[in-house]
């Protein structure tokens, strides 16, 4: 059965504090793996898509790299503005083009 | 912006009633996710819609819940005789390339069953 799992559940960090968010998946095969932000109250905002082991994408303080089993978000110097929950979905190449998510990371970034 | 619209933004209802909630995606896009999200839960898939094609319904819980896509574009998602559980976040989403690649979400439907 396709699943993806994150971790940690919830982080909290000192603004400045640099870490990893992870998230391992279990697919037949893989699409594509994404992820996604989100605030509370709002749907999931769209960040990276990556499609192959090795593949790395940035975005402001945001870097999300993929190997053959899990996918690492890692944040670099967060600012309070950063906190939300972090998403990750797959699409395996097997079926529907549907999106199987995990069940997040709980971000707070503290001033 | 030009992006997925749902309506309305929040529902509450009595339980055995029915209830419609609608999807307005981003025009073009011709793939159509519906999603739920409970409290504290992941995202759970509903279903899919791609152009003209059968749309992939494995995702939902029971025979009370039903959607349909008009003229590729709107869709509406229904559900019949709502019980408490059936209260969460209901999320559109749609896609440019059939679905291949990322989805777009809109800011959902809060439903509370009562």
């Amino acid at each position: 059965e396709d699943q993806v799992t994150q971790s940690p559940e919830a982080l909290r960090l000192q603004e400045g504090e640099s870490s990893s968010l992870n998230c391992s998946y279990t697919v037949s095969g893989l699409r594509g793996l994404f992820w996604y932000r989100q605030d509370p109250g709002k749907g999931p905002e769209f960040l990276f898509t990556l499609y192959s082991a090795g593949e790395e994408k940035e975005k402001e303080r945001l870097k999300a790299t993929l190997t053959k089993k899990e996918s690492f978000l890692h944040i670099t110097a967060p600012k309070p503005e950063d906190s939300a929950t972090y998403l990750c979905a797959v699409q395996a190449t097997s079926g529907t083009y549907k999106y199987i998510f995990g069940t997040g990371t709980r971000l707070k970034v503290l001033a | 912006g030009a992006g997925v619209s749902q309506s309305p933004s929040n529902k509450v209802t009595e339980k055995g009633k029915d209830v419609e909630l609608r999807c307005d995606p981003i025009s073009g896009h011709t793939a159509l996710y519906w999603y739920r999200q409970s409290l504290g839960q992941g995202l759970e898939f509903l279903i899919y819609f791609q152009g003209n094609s059968a749309p992939d319904k494995s995702g939902l819980p029971s025979d009370r819940f039903s959607a349909e896509r008009t003229g590729g574009s709107v869709s509406t998602l229904t559900i019949q005789r709502t019980q408490q559980e059936d209260s969460a976040v209901y999320l559109c989403a749609s896609s440019p390339t059939g679905g291949q690649g990322e989805a777009f979400f809109g800011q959902g439907t809060r439903l509370t069953v009562v």
